[in-house]
């Protein structure tokens, strides 16, 4: 069946520090791929999205490839800052019928200064 | 703007109770979701409504149960609570694709 798989976490970077939280995917048909950012206490918050292959989603520094060839929309940004310390899940949705987001478990991301 | 709302912030429950769980899509979005996120997972999907219909249902037992109104919020019930349903449940609204979610409410079960 359809589903996400992510790295587990913690993982635990000094400030500035390059992050990849790696992410893979089953899915039938083309889905559309996203990283959600969720902060102590809080929902979840749309970080990036791709629809189509070879798309690369990006925000706030954070980047990410659809590749469709190996199936995976790993996370990544350049240099970390404190202020990036949340969990990270990694979602697809398949149209049809029903417009669900199937997730991942999540990374939880800690920066230290 | 206001975003996606939800209410109660926190709940506690005991074994057996009902409770009902409420929420306010963003103005003109049509389709509510409901997602149960248990600490430390993924939140998983368990309804979608658009203009009041079921769309689809995940895999929760039949103590599960939603509706939209005629204003598109909508209510998520659950009966005969469990201590397993204590989650952090989230609602998302949205208008074509894209899903916004709102805060959650908090239900501990006791």
């Amino acid at each position: 069946g359809d589903s996400v798989t992510q790295m587990e976490g913690p993982v635990t970077l000094s400030e500035e520090a390059f992050l990849t939280i790696n992410c893979t995917y089953t899915a039938t048909g083309y889905p559309s791929l996203f990283w959600y950012v969720q902060y102590p206490g809080e929902g979840l918050q749309l970080l990036l999205k791709a629809t189509k292959a070879d798309d690369k989603g990006s925000n706030k520094g954070f980047e990410a490839t659809y590749r469709k060839e190996t199936t995976s929309f790993h996370l990544e940004k350049g240099s970390v800052q404190v202020s990036d310390s949340a969990v990270y899940f990694c979602a697809h949705r398949t149209y049809g019928a029903t417009n669900k987001l199937i997730f991942g478990t999540g990374t939880l991301l800690a920066v230290q200064p | 703007d206001a975003g996606v709302t939800q209410s109660p912030t926190h709940l506690i429950k005991t074994r057996g109770q009902h409770v009902t769980l409420r929420c306010s899509p963003i103005s003109g979005h049509k389709s509510v979701s409901w997602y149960q996120q248990v600490l430390g997972q993924g939140p998983q999907f368990i309804f979608q409504y658009y203009e009041k219909e079921e769309r689809g249902r995940g895999n929760f037992p039949d103590r599960f149960s939603a509706r939209q109104f005629p204003n598109y919020s909508s209510e998520l019930n659950v009966n005969a609570l469990l201590l397993g349903d204590s989650a952090l449940y989230l609602c998302a609204s949205s208008l074509v694709g894209e899903q916004f979610f709102g805060p959650g409410t908090r239900l501990t079960v006791l």
